[in-house]
């Protein structure tokens, strides 16, 4: 069974302190990892597809990595704006199945 | 902004009672998929609709049903309401053999079971 976990639950920031959100995941055939942002009572919003190792994608103040059995969620700078719940997950399979971890809430303080 | 949009955003519900939620998906989207999602946890695969047929399922009970219409929109139907069954119901819709496989979600609808 696929099993994503991500670290820490929890991370407090001041603004303008660069850290990393960890996904390490188990997976037969993956054909995708997914970063979410996730605001309070909202749905997930898209932020990266990352589908083989070493793969790299960007924006703005994030960086999405991927090796063979984690990603990487580089935040540079953040802002006050920046605080959310980042959710990872993994596709596999022959169909749509999304698994997710249970997710890094971020708070970035001023 | 998706361009899926979820029906009602909240809703409170008696245990015993029957649920339907509704979703429309994003134009061009072919697939759509449910999730559950507990307060602090990540969504739960409920199941996956494509071209009107189930097309796989998570682990939840038959009491949770669904359907997907010509249109691509989207109903999931939850029976015999339990007081676990309170959550945010998330729609997601996709578009298979794209080349790509990026989901995207709705708002959401927050059931509460009393």
């Amino acid at each position: 069974e696929d099993q994503v976990t991500q670290s820490p639950e929890a991370l407090r920031l001041q603004e303008g302190e660069s850290s990393s959100l960890n996904c390490s995941y188990t997976v037969s055939g993956l054909r995708g990892l997914f970063w979410y942002r996730q605001d309070p009572g909202k749905g997930p919003e898209f932020l990266f597809t990352l589908y083989s190792a070493g793969e790299e994608k960007e924006k703005e103040r994030l960086k999405a990595t991927l090796t063979k059995k984690e990603s990487f969620l580089h935040i540079t700078a953040p802002k006050p704006e920046d605080s959310a719940t980042y959710l990872c997950a993994v596709l596999s399979g022959g169909y749509q199945k999304v698994t997710f971890g249970t997710g890094t809430k971020l708070q970035v303080i001023p | 902004e998706t361009g899926v949009t979820q029906s009602p955003t909240h809703l409170i519900k008696t245990r015993g009672q029957q649920v339907t939620l509704r979703c429309s998906s994003q134009s061009g989207h072919n697939t759509v998929s449910w999730y559950q999602q507990a307060l602090g946890q990540g969504p739960q695969f409920i199941f996956q609709y494509y071209r009107e047929e189930e097309n796989g399922r998570g682990n939840f009970p038959p009491r949770f049903s669904g359907l997907q219409f010509p249109n691509y929109s989207s109903e999931l139907n939850v029976n015999a309401l339990e007081l676990d069954d309170s959550a945010l119901y998330l729609c997601a819709s996709s578009l298979v053999n794209s080349g790509t496989v990026e989901a995207f979600f709705g708002q959401g609808t927050r059931l509460t079971v009393v």
